[in-house]
């Protein structure tokens, strides 16, 4: 069975920055394109970075430069590091595993998510 | 980057039948997956590609699409079926994913 959990959430201050892990289990994090997808409060669903089985990583424009994907293949676990962060960075990070192909590009499994809430 | 519109709120009676759609130019190319959330729970994938459902989804959920048009179809709408849904696709630049607003589906 897959799982997925996402860690490392919390309050910080603007500016300040966090590191999400998630940890998986039944499946190969490095053999799979691995992504986190963001919800702010309220709000709909946003796609916020992708790092493929090779190791490529592509980046929202609203996060490019602050935000950076890894992964620890030993470890099983997708990393978010998040630097510089806003008010608009609130949300609940949601790590899932992706498919993608020429035509399409899917979310099947899914973390239960952790807040992110960036205030002063 | 491209967008995708869906349409805040859809309600439909119980046992009918209900179509959500997601209309963008990024459909004309690639195909559109669905999602179902409810609330305080995470989002789940209920269509995939041209029209394939992940396993333990029921067969009332279908997906279609025409131009710039995706469609989920919920034949036989049940209580549990109160959600919001969401699309997403590829953007035009091909590494790059858009993601729907939500609709908010209420069975009546």
């Amino acid at each position: 069975e897959v799982q997925l959990v996402e860690t490392g959430g919390g309050l910080i201050q603007p500016g300040g920055s966090l590191r999400l892990s998630c940890a998986a289990s039944g499946f190969t994090v490095s053999s799979n394109y691995m992504s986190w997808v963001r919800q702010a409060p309220g709000k709909g669903l946003e796609w916020v970075s992708v790092i493929y089985s090779g190791g490529s990583t592509y980046y929202a424009d609203s996060v490019k430069g602050r935000f950076t994907i890894s992964r620890d293949n030993s470890k099983n676990t997708l990393y978010l590091q998040m630097n510089s962060l806003r008010a608009e960075d609130t949300a609940v990070y949601y790590c899932a595993s992706t498919s993608l192909g020429g035509s399409f590009y899917y979310f099947d499994y899914w973390g239960q998510g952790t807040l992110v809430t960036v205030s002063s | 980057s491209s967008e995708l519109t869906q349409d805040p709120a859809v309600s439909v009676a119980l046992g009918q039948t209900v179509r959500i759609t997601c209309q963008g130019d990024s459909l004309r190319s690639y195909y559109a997956s669905w999602y179902q959330q409810k609330p305080g729970q995470a989002p789940a994938l209920v269509i995939y590609g041209k029209n394939n459902r992940p396993s333990g989804i029921p067969d009332r959920f279908s997906g279609s699409s025409s131009g710039n048009t995706a469609s989920l179809t919920i034949t036989g709408a049940q209580a549990e079926d109160e959600a919001d849904y969401y699309c997403n696709s590829r953007d035009s630049s091909g590494n790059h994913v858009v993601f729907g607003g939500g609709t908010k589906l209420t069975v009546l």
